[in-house]
């Protein structure tokens, strides 16, 4: 099975900093990541597929990148609403999986 | 408007059954796959497995196979998620998610609203 790992687990931010979160994937998966957000008590949803393309109605200021094994997402400049649990998935293979969540919250 | 909408609340005893239902409606139901994603109190995501209703194709994580049975009916645009010999491990918020294409695999682009199974004695 594909282990993805996300670092950090955590971390806070300003309203307006630049944030990346990485995720690492433990074989080789081209381009087959996506990201997701969730906020508390709602269900995910789905920021950037295929690595680096960015879901219809997402704001711009949502990026990501990477291929192989190593793949960011970038907040460019962090709004309110911004403030949430973010998770990578890996979708080249069965049984697909998830990073264990990096939660970003008010510094 | 597409929306994914899952059935309510269960509790239920260890050993029992649960079986959760996901209905589609605003798009058409057999362009796109199905998986069943859960997440259990204060942990991430895990998927379980899905289906491609218009192959009637399924595919299952390792951990589940035997216990789980994912099905969709056509006539009702609905998905259902079946999951056995309960324990209370099984406790927390399942989620439908609608695959961006007909392949188990694509990007979870829709998802339902959660429905929460409590496993207790």
């Amino acid at each position: 099975d594909i282990q993805m790992t996300q670092s950090p687990s955590s971390l806070s931010a300003s309203v307006g900093d630049r944030v990346i979160i990485t995720c690492r994937a433990s074989q080789s998966i081209s381009s087959y990541v996506n990201w997701y957000q969730q906020t508390p008590g709602k269900a995910p949803k789905l920021l950037i597929y295929a690595a680096s393309i960015l879901q219809s109605g997402v704001p711009s200021r949502f990026s990501g990148s990477g291929s192989g094994t190593h793949f960011t997402l970038t907040i460019s400049s962090v709004q309110p609403d911004d403030f949430a649990t973010y998770y990578c998935q890996q979708n080249y293979r069965n049984p697909l999986s998830f990073g264990q969540g990096t939660k970003l919250d008010i510094k | 408007q597409v929306r994914l909408v899952q059935s309510g609340a269960e509790v239920k005893k260890p050993g029992s059954s649960v079986k959760v239902s996901c209905k589609t409606s605003g798009d058409t139901f057999t362009s796109y796959s199905v998986s069943w994603v859960r997440q259990a109190p204060g942990q991430g995501l895990e998927w379980m497995g899905g289906i491609t209703p218009i192959l009637d194709r399924t595919d299952y994580a390792q951990k589940f196979r035997g216990r789980i049975t994912v099905s969709a009916d056509e006539s009702s645009s609905t998905a259902y998620m079946e999951l056995s010999n309960l324990r209370s491990e099984d406790t927390a918020m399942y989620y439908c998610a609608r695959g961006s294409g007909i392949r188990i695999n694509d990007a979870f682009d829709m998802w339902g609203q959660g429905t929460s199974v409590t496993v207790s004695s």
